[in-house]
């Protein structure tokens, strides 16, 4: 079965330091990979998705994710955090040609100090 | 920006009572999903919903739950008899394309006493 590994449960950093949160998933077919983010109590929104092409994918606000096909990863950076990038954050994986069904990662929460 | 509208945002509702979550998808989306979150854990799919019927579903799915689309721009999650550990935060999404990129409502938290 898919599942998707997320490392870091709670993440803590000074604002403008880097960040990069883990994820894997286990499938061994083609698949299509998002972050989503929860900021505190809004609903997810869609960070980036990667479905083909140049793995490294820009997303909004900054981040850019790396699919490294190899390592069943797709790994969530940001070179420079800000306070109001504290929040949830959550990988999730759906099977290529699939109707979009989602597999989510636990979430990290990341907590960003001003 | 369009949104996924999700009534009501929170519901107490006593065990074994049927329940009804509502949603108002994306106009233009032809795919439609539920989700929950049970405090503390991941965001587990339960159904979605495409062309009047339901597409795929997961085992949470069971006879308890149903879902509907009851005209042109609802579509709700009923569960019939309501157990305590019901108890989560569900999430409507919708896509265009039913490739995942999905936009989500901001959630119905259901507590079950």
């Amino acid at each position: 079965a898919q599942s998707v590994s997320q490392h870091n449960h709670h993440v803590i950093l000074s604002e403008a330091a880097s960040l990069e949160l883990g994820c894997n998933y286990s499938y061994g077919g083609t698949v299509n990979l998002f972050w989503y983010v929860q900021y505190p109590g809004q609903h997810l929104q869609l960070l980036l998705k990667y479905f083909s092409g140049d793995p490294l994918v820009k997303g909004i606000k900054g981040f850019e994710a790396e699919f490294i096909k190899s390592k069943f990863s797709f790994n969530l950076r940001k070179p420079s955090v800000q306070w109001s990038d504290t929040a949830e954050y959550f990988c999730a994986v759906s099977r290529g040609g699939s109707q979009g069904n989602l597999i989510f990662g636990k979430g990290t929460k990341l907590s960003v100090k001003p | 920006e369009p949104e996924v509208t999700q009534t009501p945002s929170h519901q107490v509702t006593q065990m074994g009572q049927e329940v009804i979550l509502r949603c108002v998808p994306i106009s233009n989306h032809l795919y439609f999903y539920w989700y929950r979150q049970i405090l503390g854990q991941k965001v587990e799919f339960l159904v979605s919903f495409y062309n009047n019927e339901i597409s795929e579903k997961s085992e949470i799915f069971d006879d308890q739950f149903s879902v509907e689309r009851p005209d042109g721009s609802n579509f709700t999650l009923k569960i019939r008899s309501t157990k305590l550990e019901d108890s989560a935060m569900y999430f409507c999404a919708s896509s265009e394309l039913g490739t995942g990129g999905y936009t989500f409502g901001s959630g119905t938290r259901l507590t079950v006493v």
